[in-house]
């Protein structure tokens, strides 16, 4: 069956610094990618998305691109704020309706 | 759009007991998802409904759980005869349906049972 694998967390950094968080994933087709977050208190909201291999998603300074070859899709942003705190959530879907998750990224980032 | 909403936000009841859960999507959305999320896990897809119509159903769904949509716009989800182990957030999504495309879902906030 389908399924996504994501770096456990917690990750700590300071404001500025580089993230990532890994991404792979298993399926028998061709899904679609995405990242969710979810800030303290507040429902799971769409970060970004790719439908096919090779595309690029990107939103508030992250992005992520499918990488078929590798079956990946890491998250990266260049420079963290304390906004940044949050859980990640790699997904993906290969039917139309029904989402896979992740276990989820705790990211904490301290000024 | 308000968004989706979810009502209670949280419950806390026995074991044992019934509980129903409210969920209110996007309007002009015709589709709605249920997803069942526990501790330090990611949400795990339980149904999903086309209009008013129960299009599939997870093998996480025991016969304890019932899921309604009866006029294609809020949904409920029933718990019967609740157990410990139900004790989990449950969410509501919604997404308009396009043709050939993978929608994007919008999540409500959740509703946190908690089975004592």
């Amino acid at each position: 069956g389908n399924s996504v694998t994501q770096m456990e967390g917690p990750v700590t950094l300071s404001e500025e610094a580089f993230l990532t968080i890994n991404c792979t994933y298993t399926a028998t087709g061709y899904p679609s990618l995405f990242w969710y977050v979810q800030y303290p208190g507040e429902g799971l909201q769409l970060l970004l998305k790719a439908t096919k291999a090779d595309d690029k998603g990107s939103n508030k300074g992250f992005e992520a691109t499918y990488r078929k070859e590798t079956t990946s899709f890491h998250l990266e942003k260049g420079s963290v704020q304390v906004s940044d705190s949050a859980v990640y959530f790699c997904a993906l879907s290969e039917s139309d309706y029904k989402l896979s998750f992740g276990a989820g990224t705790t990211v904490t980032v301290r000024a | 759009d308000t968004g989706v909403s979810q009502n209670p936000r949280h419950k806390i009841t026995k074991r044992g007991q019934n509980v129903t859960f409210r969920c209110d999507p996007i309007s002009e959305h015709n589709r709605l998802y249920w997803y069942r999320q526990t501790l330090g896990q990611g949400p795990e897809f339980l149904t999903y409904f086309q209009n008013e119509a129960q299009l599939e159903k997870s093998r996480l769904l025991s016969d304890r759980f019932s899921a309604e949509r009866p006029k294609g716009s809020f949904s409920t989800l029933e718990i019967q005869r609740t157990e410990q182990g139900d004790s989990a957030m449950y969410l509501c999504a919604s997404s308009p349906r396009r043709a050939g495309s993978t929608d994007t879902q919008y999540f409500g906030p959740g509703t946190r049972l908690t089975v004592l």
